[in-house]
């Protein structure tokens, strides 16, 4: 069965500072993989997804995320933070249109 | 494009008592997905619907039941509500097994 593991509950960044969230999961094939944002009460935005090809993916908002296959990791990254940033990211596997999530990590950005 | 609607957006239920919540998908889109989200949890998946059926079931009692409609658009029936229960559900819609767009979801308090 497919699992998600973000490490990182809560991460604190200053404004115009990079980020980086961290995402491992578990899946016997190549993996669809996917990174959500939610803001408090809201449901979940598409940022970015990958599925095959160019293991360097692009997204919304200024966001990259990278897949290693070798360390089964889908890493999601900002070169510069802006203080709208701040949500609750879910990484998250499809398999056959089921999208199995991650815990969340809570982005706080400081002015 | 209205995208995902979900209705209602809040309501309060008292334990024991049934709810019904409905979703209408993005145009276009033949396929209804519906996940409960506790409070500081991803979302978890309850099931699916695909002409009419439901394809996939997650871990969730019989308690939960689901229909889809001719026109795509689909209900989640919870029976015998427990204070467990309390959550936002969240729908998500998508061309077969495409990408999951999500509406802003249906709080639901179980009291």
């Amino acid at each position: 069965a497919q699992s998600v593991t973000q490490p990182d509950i809560h991460i604190t960044v200053s404004e115009g500072a990079s980020l980086e969230l961290r995402c491992n999961y578990s899946y016997g094939a190549t993996p669809y993989l996917f990174w959500y944002v939610q803001s408090p009460g809201q449901g979940l935005q598409l940022l970015l997804k990958y599925f095959s090809g160019d293991t360097l993916v692009q997204g919304i908002k200024g966001f990259e995320a990278e897949f290693k296959r070798s360390q089964s990791s889908f890493n999601l990254r900002k070169p510069s933070v802006h203080w709208s940033d701040a949500a609750e990211y879910f990484c998250a596997v499809a398999r056959k249109g089921k999208l199995t999530f991650g815990q969340g990590t809570i982005l706080t950005v400081h002015p | 494009d209205a995208g995902v609607t979900q209705s209602p957006t809040h309501l309060i239920k008292t334990r024991g008592q049934q709810v019904t919540l409905r979703c209408s998908p993005k145009s276009g889109h033949d396929t209804v997905s519906w996940y409960q989200q506790a409070l500081g949890q991803g979302p978890q998946f309850i099931f699916q619907y695909y002409e009419e059926e439901e394809r996939q079931r997650g871990n969730f009692p019989d308690r939960f039941s689901g229909h889809q409609f001719p026109n795509y658009s689909s209900e989640l029936n919870v029976n015998a509500l427990l204070l467990g229960d309390s959550a936002l559900y969240l729908c998500a819609s998508s061309l077969n097994e495409g990408h999951a767009f999500f509406g802003q979801g249906t709080r639901l308090t179980v009291v």
